[in-house]
């Protein structure tokens, strides 16, 4: 079964730092995602891409945040300055169509900001 | 309320019996998604019911939409112990792309 694939599973970093999250999607996926779950709260929604541009994000991804595909394989997540709200579960996913199949998800990264 | 919330929050059953799950939303969707999460772990697509269907079945998953009441349910039969994990629904609406997730039911499943 294809995965998602997120690295690092954890990591704690000190507030004000620059984080990149990194994500290898499904390889014939086209649509890639960010959510983010805080502990305890919803899964909430970042932001989405598709054709090598954000194709739509939420309130919360700020300009403190960017995604970017570098190559044809990886999918990151930069914070740039990170702050103790950030402490969250970070999410990737690929899903091949934009809205008409399920979405595979990675197993995450807890980013812990101290 | 807001779009995508389940009841009930939390559901305990002995292995065997079958556990149901409600999930209700507020706005017009193109589909909607059932999702498990185990502890600390990655969501898990288990389901996808669209608009124009009403009921849906997966092996010992069955998923039922009413779009009049904007609500849907998951029964999962014969439950596991297994079947231990939170379940989200999660909606997509119109030609966007991003999912809208529920609050999520944690069901424990004993022996």
């Amino acid at each position: 079964e294809p995965e998602v694939t997120q690295t690092p599973s954890h990591q704690v970093t000190q507030m004000g730092q620059e984080v990149i999250l990194r994500c290898v999607p499904i390889s014939n996926h086209l649509y890639f995602y960010w959510y983010r779950q805080i502990l305890g709260q919803k899964v909430e929604f970042l932001v989405s891409f598709y054709n090598n541009e954000i194709s739509e994000k939420s309130e919360i991804f700020d300009d403190q945040f960017s995604v970017e595909r570098p190559d044809g394989s990886n999918f990151t997540l930069k914070i740039r300055s990170t702050k103790l709200e950030d402490s969250a579960m970070y999410f990737c996913a690929s899903s091949e169509e934009r809205a008409g199949y399920g979405y595979t998800f990675g197993s995450g990264t807890r980013l812990t900001v101290v | 309320s807001q779009q995508g919330e389940e009841d009930p929050q939390a559901l305990s059953i002995q292995e065997g019996e079958n556990a149901t799950m409600n999930c209700s939303y507020k706005t017009s969707i193109n589909n909607l998604q059932w999702y498990r999460q185990n502890s600390g772990r990655g969501l898990v697509h288990l389901i996808l019911i669209r608009s124009n269907e009403r009921e849906k079945h997966s092996g010992r998953l069955r998923v039922t939409l009413d779009t009049s009441k904007k609500s849907s349910s998951l029964l999962i039969t014969a439950s596991r112990a297994a079947d231990t994990a939170s379940y989200f629904c999660a909606t997509n609406t119109g030609t966007a792309s991003k999912l809208t997730f529920g609050t999520g039911t944690r069901l424990q499943v004993t022996l």
